[in-house]
């Protein structure tokens, strides 16, 4: 199986910073990646597939960028709402595969 | 609209069976492969199982292999998850999910499995 790590496990911002977060695989995945949010209580909401397209829906202030194993998610004006966890995740070979999680909180 | 609506969950002791639902509107769902992802409490996402579209190819996580059974039904949009025989630490909320032009996400079924 292909192992998503993720960094940092948390980290606390402040309302307007710029966030990035970062995603590496065990072995090349192409640009099969995607980032998703989720709020406590809440399902996960789908911000980027193939690394870097925005779902439809998802503001610009998300973006991503990577291909083969190194990934990176950026917020680049931290918002109230935009406080959460985020999961990067690999659908270029089965079992799909998640990142432990980014707890993004409050400076 | 495009969604994905899980029913079923619920608490059921050790031993016990459940039947997840999942509905699914607005995307071609024969077409697309379909798969079932739990988040243990306060943990992070794992992959469980998944189906092709036409049923002909399923796969399992090891933890749940020769325990729970996938199956859909395209005629009337639905997929399912049996699961047989629980045990404690399948207790976690169980999402559906579909790959449409981005991924599709359900709001999810909590099971509890405790005596």
């Amino acid at each position: 199986d292909i192992q998503m790590t993720q960094s940092p496990s948390s980290l606390s911002a402040s309302v307007g910073d710029r966030v990035t977060i970062t995603c590496r695989a065990s072995q090349g995945i192409s640009n099969y990646l995607a980032w998703f949010q989720q709020k406590p209580g809440k399902a996960p909401k789908s911000l980027i597939y193939a690394a870097s397209n925005l779902q439809s829906g998802v503001p610009s202030k998300f973006s991503g960028s990577g291909s083969g194993t190194d990934f990176t998610l950026t917020i680049s004006s931290l918002q109230p709402e935009d406080f959460a966890t985020y999961y990067c995740q690999q659908y270029n070979s089965h079992p799909l595969t998640f990142g432990g999680g980014t707890k993004v909180e409050i400076k | 609209e495009v969604q994905l609506v899980e029913s079923g969950g619920g608490l059921v002791q050790p031993g016990g069976s459940l039947r997840l639902s999942c509905a699914a509107s607005g995307f071609s769902f024969s077409n697309s492969w379909m798969h079932w992802v739990r988040q243990a409490p306060g943990k992070g996402l794992v992959w469980v199982s998944r189906i092709h579209g036409d049923g002909s190819s399923i796969a399992y996580a090891d933890s749940v292999k020769g325990r729970f059974t996938i199956s859909r039904d395209n005629a009337k949009n639905m997929l399912y998850l049996q699961m047989s025989p629980l045990r404690a630490e399948d207790t976690a909320v169980y999402y559906c999910a579909a790959w449409s032009s981005g991924w599709l996400w359900g709001r999810g079924a909590l099971v509890t499995v405790s005596s």
